[in-house]
């Protein structure tokens, strides 16, 4: 089955303890996004990747960190957590930019 | 001003209606357009993409018109099942980003 599977789906942690969340798609996508979403604000692009090793800066990349070391793996990364990081995070593949995204589940963070 | 706006909404329709959705992206250089719909707390899942041309996909109608850089939706014949959030997205190749609307809710009642 075509899929993007994040975890954890949801985590409770607190200021400053360093997580990531894992995102892994198996369609053999090249670009790859993770969005954070906020009531009435709607989705916000975090990073995206259009392949193996390149990456870019969203609309609000403060905070974050991602790595594409394999085409099918694109982790979010969180040094250092603080409460305004607080939210629903998606990932997403396509098969290449501007083509229609695959959503994961989505990972529900609370920072304390 | 953001990027891509649409009507704040909420919408109420009864089962049955006809209702359209409008929604207005800023960045001329923008290549490719979509719905998505998105049910609460769940994961945007592509309604359809949008075509110069127009496209039509059973009760769901969509046309874009780039002069006006506007997208709308039309849903004809409302189902309960309709109710959910409408994402308009947009993408551009300055940068290669993807930019959603805030999105607007529709309540279908019986």
């Amino acid at each position: 089955e075509a899929q993007v599977t994040q975890n954890p789906r949801y985590l409770i942690t607190v200021t400053g303890k360093k997580l990531t969340v894992t995102c892994s798609q198996n369609m053999n996508h090249e670009y790859m996004s993770w969005y954070r979403q906020d009531p009435g604000l709607g989705l916000r692009q975090i990073y995206y990747s259009m392949n193996v090793e390149v990456t870019d800066k969203g609309d609000v990349p403060e905070g974050y960190k991602v790595s594409r070391k394999e085409k099918r793996n694109f982790p979010l990364i969180l040094e250092s957590p603080s409460p305004n990081q607080t939210s629903l995070y998606f990932c997403a593949s396509s098969s290449q930019f501007a083509q229609p995204q695959h959503f994961g589940d989505g990972t529900r963070l609370s920072i304390l | 001003r953001k990027e891509v706006e649409q009507d704040p909404g909420p919408f109420n329709v009864p089962e049955g209606a006809t209702v359209a959705f409008n929604c207005t992206y800023s960045n001329s250089a923008s290549q490719s357009f979509f719905w998505y719909r998105q049910d609460c707390r769940k994961e945007p899942k592509l309604l359809m993409s949008v075509y110069s041309s127009g496209n039509e996909d059973g009760r769901f109608t969509a046309q874009l018109n780039r002069a006006s850089q506007y997208i709308s939706l039309l849903i004809r014949d409302s189902k309960l099942s309709d109710s959910a959030t409408y994402l308009c997205v947009v993408t551009h190749t300055g940068g290669f980003k993807t930019i959603f609307g805030a999105g607007t809710r529709l309540f279908v009642k019986a």
